[in-house]
């Protein structure tokens, strides 16, 4: 059964720096991993979605890395701002349907 | 303005009644969700539909029950039977199934008094 972990549980930046995230799973046979934000008490926003077969998606100052063979993706925000702060998912899609969920990394940017 | 609306966004529900939560997607979707959200973690999936008048129970589907006759809606009815309701609901949809791109309602929260 497919196990996604986030590594940190929550992190807290200055204003201005470069930071990684960290997802994990155990599977490696899927479909495609999406990165997600969630403000409190909001729904999910997509952030972005890498496929199985690429290697990295990128969206402004974020970018998604994707290495099957290790079960590991990281995000990549950079000059993070304090607009950024929010929790952050990623999503692992399995064959047949069924996203599996990590905990989630909670983000503060300090001013 | 195309999405995925979700309703009500809070709803206060005495113990032993059902309550339903609509949701309602334009995006022209196949498949959808439905996902409890509770304190500490991570996202479980109640229902999941990827066709009309067709749906599959996910890991914590006891107490839930869903319909889907029409693409654009998906209603969960949260029964008398579960145990706990009291939670963060999150509706959900995707388009291709390769791709599988997920989108997210604004979420509905439930309480139980």
């Amino acid at each position: 059964k497919q196990e996604v972990t986030q590594i940190p549980a929550a992190l807290s930046v200055p204003e201005g720096e470069n930071l990684v995230l960290n997802c994990s799973f155990t599977d490696s046979a899927i479909y495609n991993l999406q990165w997600f934000r969630q403000d409190p008490g909001k729904g999910l926003t997509s952030l972005l979605l890498i496929q199985s077969s690429q290697r990295e998606q990128t969206s402004g100052r974020l970018n998604a890395s994707l290495d099957k063979s290790s079960g590991r993706s990281t995000l990549y925000i950079a000059a993070s701002q304090p607009g950024d702060s929010a929790t952050y998912l990623c999503a692992v899609n399995n064959y047949g349907q069924n996203f599996v969920f990590g905990p989630g990394t909670r983000l503060s940017v300090l001013p | 303005d195309g999405g995925i609306t979700q309703s009500p966004k809070y709803l206060f529900r005495k113990e032993g009644q059902n309550v339903t939560l609509s949701c309602e997607q334009n995006l022209n979707h196949d498949a959808m969700y439905w996902y409890r959200q509770d304190p500490g973690q991570g996202l479980r999936l109640i229902y999941y539909s990827q066709i009309v008048n067709d749906f599959q129970k996910g890991d914590i589907a006891e107490g839930y029950s869903v319909s889907r006759e029409k693409k654009e809606s998906f209603p969960l009815t949260v029964t008398s039977a579960q145990k706990n309701p009291t939670a963060f609901y999150l509706c959900a949809s995707g388009g291709n199934v390769n791709t599988g791109e997920l989108f997210f309602g604004e979420g509905s929260r439930l309480t139980v008094l």
